[in-house]
């Protein structure tokens, strides 16, 4: 079935560092990709997501590319801030309505 | 204005006891969800309801049961409270039907802890 798999964490770094947050899925389909975060004590929120393969998807200095060759949709970010601590989640959306997300990682931003 | 909310935020209790939890959606979605999240920050969905339908249920313990007034609310009724139920329980809705794009938004949370 399908699934998402994310690097573990918790993942630290100091301010203005560059962020990398990998997550590779499986899918029979072609689903579409998310990425959410969850600030501490909140539920989730969307950060970005894209639909299709070699999409972009970008926000608040975050991006992901919908790369289908390496079934991969790492999260990036060129100069991280203390208030990104928060918990990252990638999840797949397949065709069939079916969600699913991966385990999480927690980044802690240190000034 | 609020398009995923539940109530109540926090929610302390003693085993044994029967409780529910509340959850309505502004956003006209066809499909709501509700998810467990543990210590680990590990989510797990429990249920999906589409349009009233019950289309997920993973295997969650039956003490554990959704119940759907009409599309824009799903509640979660829990009977004979345990000390492992204690957890982060999130409602999220989405459009529903055959589109591809099925994003996800998600409630506050209900903190449970179970004494």
């Amino acid at each position: 079935g399908d699934s998402v798999t994310q690097m573990e964490g918790p993942v630290t770094l100091s301010e203005e560092a560059f962020l990398t947050i990998n997550c590779t899925y499986t899918a029979t389909g072609y689903p579409s990709l998310f990425w959410y975060v969850q600030y501490p004590g909140e539920g989730l929120q969307l950060l970005l997501k894209a639909t299709k393969a070699d999409d972009k998807g970008s926000n608040k200095g975050f991006e992901a590319t919908y790369r289908k060759e390496t079934t991969s949709f790492h999260l990036e970010k060129g100069s991280v801030q203390v208030s990104d601590s928060a918990v990252y989640f990638c999840a797949l959306s397949d065709p069939g309505n079916q969600f699913y997300f991966g385990t999480g990682t927690s980044l802690t931003v240190i000034p | 204005d609020t398009a995923v909310s539940q109530t109540p935020k926090y929610l302390v209790t003693q085993m044994g006891n029967d409780k529910s939890i509340k959850c309505e959606q502004n956003l006209g979605h066809d499909t709501m969800y509700w998810y467990k999240q543990d210590s680990k920050k590990f989510l797990k969905i429990m249920f999906s309801y589409n349009n009233k339908e019950l289309i997920i249920n993973e295997t969650v313990p039956n003490r554990f049961s959704p119940k759907s007034p009409d599309k824009a609310h799903l509640n979660l009724h829990i009977n004979s409270l345990e000390l492992g139920d204690s957890a982060v329980y999130f409602c999220a809705s989405s459009l529903g039907g055959s589109g591809v794009e099925e994003t996800q938004y998600f409630g506050p949370g209900t903190r449970l802890l179970v004494l």
